[in-house]
């Protein structure tokens, strides 16, 4: 069965690092999406991305965050000066429709210290 | 903002009790979704309602919803120690498909 995949499971940054989270979506979904979850809370949206464009961000969504789909397969997130309030699980989702299932990934659980 | 927002925020029942989660949301809304986290994991998906549907079952899942009181529920029937987990609901509104969660509930299920 299809499925999302998220590289690395785990990364650990000092403060003030770049970093990249990688997502292959589902092959032939359309709509992907990156959402944080603070450990102890929900999960909170952070952008979508249709149409190689960002349809809506959220306030979490600054400057010092980017989304990419540099070919046809990976999505890409990358905060490009890690704060240690970064820290959190990381998930890309993908749907195929705008109103279908969304599918998640396992995650990426960023540590920065 | 419309937002899911579930209760209890815990529960605790014995194996092969059923257990019920109700989540409430603010605005009009396209679908409903639940998933299921493990301690850690990730979320899994369990089952889409759409706006104009009121019941849906799958295995020993059932989910309604009710579009007049902005309400749904969860039931999982005879339960297992293995559904021990997070439950969230997460609606899904009319700008570019995203989903708003709620603060979930987590369920445990004694052996």
């Amino acid at each position: 069965e299809p499925e999302v995949t998220q590289t690395p499971s785990h990364q650990v940054t000092q403060m003030g690092q770049e970093v990249i989270l990688r997502c292959v979506p589902i092959s032939n979904h359309l709509y992907f999406y990156w959402y944080r979850q603070i450990l102890g809370q929900k999960v909170e949206f952070l952008v979508s991305f249709y149409n190689n464009e960002i349809s809506e961000k959220s306030e979490i969504f600054d400057d010092q965050f980017s989304v990419e789909r540099p070919d046809g397969s990976n999505f890409t997130l990358k905060i490009r000066s890690t704060k240690l309030e970064d820290s959190a699980m990381y998930f890309c989702a993908s749907r195929g429709e705008t109103y279908n299932e969304q599918f998640f990934g396992p995650g990426t659980r960023l540590t920065v210290l | 903002s419309q937002q899911g927002e579930e209760d209890p925020q815990a529960l605790s029942i014995q194996e092969g009790e059923n257990a019920t989660m109700n989540c409430s949301y603010k605005t009009s809304i396209n679908n409903l979704q639940w998933y299921r986290q493990n301690s850690g994991r990730g979320l899994v998906h369990l089952i889409l309602i759409r706006s104009n549907e009121r019941e849906k079952h799958s295995g020993r899942l059932r989910v309604t919803l009710d579009t007049s009181k902005k309400s749904s529920s969860l039931l999982i029937t005879a339960s297992r120690a293995a559904d021990t987990a997070s439950y969230f609901c997460a609606t899904d509104g009319t700008n570019a498909g995203k989903s708003t969660f709620g603060d979930g509930t987590t369920l445990t299920v004694k052996p």
